[in-house]
């Protein structure tokens, strides 16, 4: 069995620029939500996806998008990047909601927005 | 709203020494609260949850629902425990998806 998976581990950008962040998901996962972890905060929620379609999202502009693909892995794009978006973006992996199950982390991007 | 609080950032103990890390709540429904860990250079784990009423590696946190409370406990703290430590809230079954809502997290430091 794999973990989560996320690539790349670290990336430098330009404001205004555009990126794209992957991420596999731990096997026989069908969820994947996305988190965005400023310096010295907690992880916030994006979003997720289950079964190739968003089914919730957090307070985050429609500049942050996604795509869940057939084998559950998963990228989150965004546009028109701002010095603000340099983060640890994290995903994690889990089984649906209904199963009350737990969230397995990959070990994060690092955006950096210069 | 949802809003998880953590007020310490650091929590600096000897070995041998009790644990209390702090978190309070705030939803309106019945949530689900977690506490996470993560170890140096390490991915972000779970540690407990409160459904599960169990202890892992020594630690046990109870929800107080009056209090609106989750506080992380162990009794005598080792050297291991040193991590970074995020209580998380998830809303209720109704919502229809699984979020989590971190607290800022609050470093442990265990020294010898």
């Amino acid at each position: 069995e794999t973990g989560v998976t996320q690539s790349p581990t670290h990336l430098i950008k330009t404001r205004g620029q555009q990126v794209t962040l992957r991420c596999s998901s731990q096997s026989g996962h069908n969820t994947v939500s996305w988190y965005q972890q400023a310096l010295g905060q907690g992880p916030q929620f994006i979003f997720q996806y289950y079964r190739e379609e968003e089914n919730g999202r957090g307070n985050f502009p429609p500049r942050f998008s996604g795509l869940q693909f057939p084998n559950y892995s998963s990228e989150l794009n965004v546009n028109a990047l701002e010095l603000d978006d340099s983060a640890l973006y994290l995903c994690a992996s889990s089984l649906p909601r209904q199963e009350n199950t737990e969230a397995f982390f990959g070990q994060g991007t690092r955006l950096t927005v210069v | 709203a949802q809003r998880v609080t953590q007020p310490e950032k650091l929590l600096s103990v000897f070995k041998g020494a009790p644990v209390e890390l702090k978190c309070n709540y705030s939803y309106s429904g019945s949530p689900e609260l977690f506490w996470y860990v993560q170890y140096s250079r390490q991915r972000l784990q779970l540690l407990l949850r409160h459904i599960s009423r169990e202890s892992i590696k020594g630690f046990t946190a109870d929800l107080n629902k009056g209090e609106t409370s989750f506080h992380l406990k162990k009794p005598f703290a080792q050297e291991e425990d040193s991590a970074m430590y995020y209580c998380a809230l998830s809303p209720g079954m109704n919502t229809g998806f699984q979020k989590l809502v971190f607290g800022t997290g609050t470093r442990l430091l265990v020294s010898p």
